[in-house]
């Protein structure tokens, strides 16, 4: 089936670093969305991205649609111990039936 | 709050027991799909359903049947259990082509 690769698997941090992370596909998208899952909850959408290139920011996080159409990535900046979670990529592929793609997800953690 | 309601939010059963999870979609969504998460792991993508009918079907076990009533809520029955379907489902709803929301998700316990 399709597949989203996402990357880094894992991430260990200082507060205060920016973080990035990142999604690839070979298939084409035509939106790209991205979820923060805290423990035990339900994945809580960040970022909607419908347009090639789009770039979009929500506070100190901002993602970008990837020209291609087969890429996105997250940047987190200055990160504070409440972004500690698991981030989720999902697209949609073109012409699909509303189907999501799930990365595995990136598990941020913050170094004591 | 997402708008999508899920029931039970906690449930523990034994095996080989049937259960039925139930979602409720946010006000005027027509699309809702199931996930399972087991511990520490990404969401399995398992059906998904628009307007009453079956759109895609993902890992989901011969066990595991769905349906989306007219009034748009869906139900998740699990049957046959066994330990290893200990996991959350999530269920999350959408409108025509634009992000999911999800609910809070049913935790299940098999023992």
């Amino acid at each position: 089936g399709q597949q989203l690769n996402q990357s880094p698997q894992s991430m260990f941090i200082q507060e205060g670093e920016d973080v990035s992370m990142n999604c690839t596909s070979s298939s084409i998208f035509n939106t790209w969305l991205w979820y923060k899952q805290d423990p035990g909850e339900g994945p809580v959408l960040l970022i909607a991205l419908y347009k090639a290139g789009e770039l979009t920011s929500n506070g100190r996080l901002t993602a970008q649609f990837g020209i291609t159409r087969k890429d996105s990535f997250l940047n987190i900046s200055a990160s504070i111990p409440s972004d500690v979670g698991i981030y989720f990529c999902a697209g949609q592929l073109l012409d699909s039936n509303y189907q999501l793609i799930w990365g595995a997800g990136t598990k941020l953690i913050i170094k004591p | 709050d997402s708008g999508v309601t899920q029931t039970p939010k906690h449930l523990i059963t034994a095996t080989g027991q049937r259960v039925t999870l139930r979602c409720s979609p946010r006000s005027g969504d027509l699309s809702v799909y199931w996930y399972q998460q087991s511990l520490d792991q990404g969401l399995q993508f398992l059906i998904q359903y628009y307007n009453g009918e079956e759109r895609a079907k993902g890992n989901i076990l011969e066990r595991f049947s769905a349906q989306q009533f007219p009034d748009l809520h869906s139900e998740l029955n699990l049957s046959s259990l066994e330990l290893g379907d200990s996991a959350l489902y999530f269920c999350a709803s959408s409108a025509i082509n634009t992000e999911a929301f999800f609910g809070q998700g049913t935790r299940l316990t098999v023992v």
